[in-house]
């Protein structure tokens, strides 16, 4: 149950959009549309993003949309904005009945 | 509104054992698998453990397994995470999370989640 691989870090300017990859395997990320992105700001509680490769919850602004292709899905924020500078996750339903997350991605707004 | 309270993080010396509680409030707690996710200090996500609505499917992270055992009183609305035989790296902040049904009626991801209980194995 190796991690899911997600860049360290990825900045961009206010009103930019960026773009967070998480590459897995086809016993994950490549076999499920089940890929969803988690922000968690400090201290506090991972919150949903999206879900099923590229579904929003109520609630989540139009800004952050989700994709995938083959192996690895993606993450991308436009508009970017200030609130955006925190830390996100991917994570995957895998072929173990099991579930992954990425490695973690800080983006930072400059 | 959803919530999810765990309790019952310590700090435990190596070999010991803690048992997590994860009270449940705003749904209907036997209709949603539940899961516990972890994060060690300053790392990443960890899927532990997750368990269906009627406690007869149980998944384990192979970290995990065959140390931790996961259950749920669905009469009480409340996620257990039994820990034996702990180590330091079972050190973490431990979160219950609640399962969102997908599109396609599947539990894929995870809609709610608490704030966490601290678990510190150190002698």
């Amino acid at each position: 149950q190796s991690a899911l691989t997600q860049p360290a870090s990825v900045s961009g300017s206010p009103g930019q959009s960026i773009t967070i990859s998480c590459t897995g395997t086809s016993s994950d990320v490549g076999g499920y549309d089940y890929v969803s992105w988690y922000q968690e700001p400090p201290g506090k509680a991972p919150k949903l993003m999206i879900y099923d490769v590229s579904n929003r919850p109520s609630g989540v602004s139009n800004r952050f949309s989700g994709s995938k292709s083959g192996n690895t899905a993606s993450l991308t924020i436009s508009g970017l904005q200030a609130e955006d500078e925190t830390d996100y996750y991917c994570s995957s339903y895998t072929r173990s009945n099991t579930y992954v997350f990425g490695t973690g991605t800080k983006v930072t707004v400059l | 509104e959803v919530q999810l309270l765990e309790s019952g993080g310590d700090l435990v010396q190596p070999g010991g054992s803690l048992r997590l509680s994860c009270a449940a409030s705003g749904f209907t707690f036997s209709s949603y698998s539940m899961s516990w996710v972890r994060q060690a200090p300053g790392k990443g996500l960890e899927w532990v453990s997750a368990i269906s609505g009627s406690g007869d499917r149980i998944y384990y992270a192979d970290s995990v397994k065959g140390r931790f055992t996961i259950s749920r009183d669905n009469s009480r609305n409340t996620l257990y995470l039994q820990m034996n035989s702990l180590r330091a790296a079972d050190t973490a902040l431990y979160y219950c999370a609640k399962f969102g049904m997908g599109a396609s009626g599947s539990f894929s991801h995870f809609d709610y989640w608490g704030q966490g209980t601290l678990v510190i194995v150190s002698s």
